[in-house]
């Protein structure tokens, strides 16, 4: 079976401070993919990176960065000097390359809220 | 160029009515997934379509709930004789091919209320 946990359920800061959601998976697969969405409170899902189990670079785009470490299977999203915009529910997801069918597989969310 | 949209937007039903939810995937999209959004939780996967063949309804909770894409584009989610837990906002997706490794574009969601 495959599993996401989001730990966090609420994280509350100040705007221009760094903030790190965690999220930890569970797969048996030996591929697989993970993602991160965000949710604002309009409702839909904004796609923000999808990462391949094979690459274990770690990526930045802007004030966004992302760590991905498969010895604890943990796919954690950094925002560096956060801002009001970003206060929304961000969802960390999974899918198996082989089981579960095509299916992502979502983590509980951590609402963010950034105050001015 | 159009994202995928959801249609409505909003529904109040009264418990015992049959709803029809509408997905208009990205153009040209082959895969088209529903997941269901309940209160304070993460999506949860009902369906999945490639073109208009059904690959995977595991996720669908019970025979009330029933979804169709005919001609491999729009999508309709339909449930029956709606009950209080169904309230919750469903969402569809959509990706461009059959890997799964694509990523799904996701709609606004309907979110559905049942009195």
């Amino acid at each position: 079976a495959q599993k996401v946990t989001q730990a966090q359920t609420e994280i509350s800061v100040v705007e221009k401070e760094d903030v790190t959601l965690d999220c930890v998976y569970e797969t048996r697969d030996t591929t697989y993919y993970l993602f991160w969405y965000k949710q604002p409170p309009s409702g839909e899902l904004v796609f923000l990176i999808r990462r391949n189990s094979f690459d274990e670079q770690n990526e930045i785009s802007g004030r966004y960065s992302w760590n991905f470490q498969k010895s604890t299977s943990s796919f954690n999203f950094t925002i560096t000097a956060s801002q009001v915009v970003d206060s929304a529910v961000y969802f960390c997801a999974l899918r198996p390359k082989e089981t579960s069918g095509s299916r992502l597989t979502f983590g509980e969310g951590t609402q963010l809220t950034v105050n001015p | 160029g159009a994202g995928v949209s959801q249609s409505p937007r909003y529904k109040v039903a009264k418990r015992g009515q049959d709803v029809a939810l509408r997905c208009d995937p990205i153009s040209g999209h082959v895969s088209l997934f529903w997941y269901q959004q309940a209160l304070g939780q993460g999506p949860e996967f009902l369906t999945y379509f490639q073109n208009e063949a059904q690959l995977d309804k595991s996720g669908l909770p019970s025979d009330r709930f029933f979804a169709e894409r005919p001609e491999g584009s729009v999508s309709t989610l339909k449930i029956q004789r709606t009950q209080q837990e169904d309230s919750a906002v469903y969402l569809c997706a959509s990706s461009i091919r059959r890997t799964r490794q694509e990523t799904q574009y996701f709609g606004p969601g309907t979110r559905l209320l049942v009195l």
